[in-house]
């Protein structure tokens, strides 16, 4: 069965420094998400993504964050200049389109120092 | 989006039947109920999702009431591995996010 796959697993970063979480969506899915999850705490979308643009972002998805396809394949987040706060789960999502189910990759752990 | 109540948890025995309510009483004639589930800290699966009537497939069955204020996930016979938090989530059609609340927290009982 087809999978969202996502890479690093664990990234660990100090304060400061800039951070690429990497995502392959489903092949031929054409929407694309990146939520977060603080530990203990609700999944918040971030940015949606679609035919080469945003489409959304949320409040959290400030200056700081960007998001790239590019390839035909991998989805990015990057974050320019990490804070402690940016500590989370990140996680990938794709569909194909509503009202399909959004697909969710496992997961990236981020851990700021 | 319609904003949802459930219950924060519920505990249910190994092969019983879980059944995990959830009301939206100010959903949208076009809005989606769809249920997703997080097992302790990974991606949060698909489950389910329905309109207006009653859907079944291999995970589950989701019973949506006539006038659409509530609805209920049935998982027929819980495993252990069962256990999670499990999200009720309304939405519109289209390229829109989830929006994910608390959830129930399911414990499964040997």
């Amino acid at each position: 069965e087809p999978e969202v796959t996502q890479t690093p697993s664990h990234q660990v970063t100090q304060m400061g420094q800039e951070v690429i979480l990497r995502c392959v969506p489903i092949s031929n899915h054409l929407y694309f998400y990146w939520y977060r999850q603080i530990l203990g705490q609700k999944v918040e979308f971030l940015v949606s993504f679609y035919n080469n643009e945003i489409s959304e972002k949320s409040e959290i998805f400030d200056d700081q964050f960007s998001v790239e396809r590019p390839d035909g394949s991998n989805f990015t987040l990057k974050i320019r200049s990490t804070k402690l706060e940016d500590s989370a789960m990140y996680f990938c999502a794709s569909f194909l389109t509503s009202p399909y189910e959004q697909y969710f990759g496992p997961g990236t752990r981020l851990t700021v120092t | 989006d319609a904003k949802t109540t459930q219950p924060p948890s519920m505990d249910c025995a190994e092969g019983r039947a879980a059944n995990l309510p959830c009301n939206h009483s100010t959903i949208s004639g076009n809005e989606y109920v769809y249920w997703y589930r997080q097992i302790h800290s990974q991606g949060p699966q698909y489950i389910i999702h329905g309109l207006k009537n009653n859907e079944t497939n291999e995970m589950a069955s989701l019973i949506i009431t006539e006038d659409r204020k509530s609805s209920t996930l049935i998982l027929p016979h819980a495993t252990l591995r069962d256990t999670a938090v499990y999200y009720c989530i309304v939405r519109f059609s289209g390229n829109t996010p989830l929006v994910f609340g608390k959830g129930t927290r399911l414990s499964v009982i040997a």
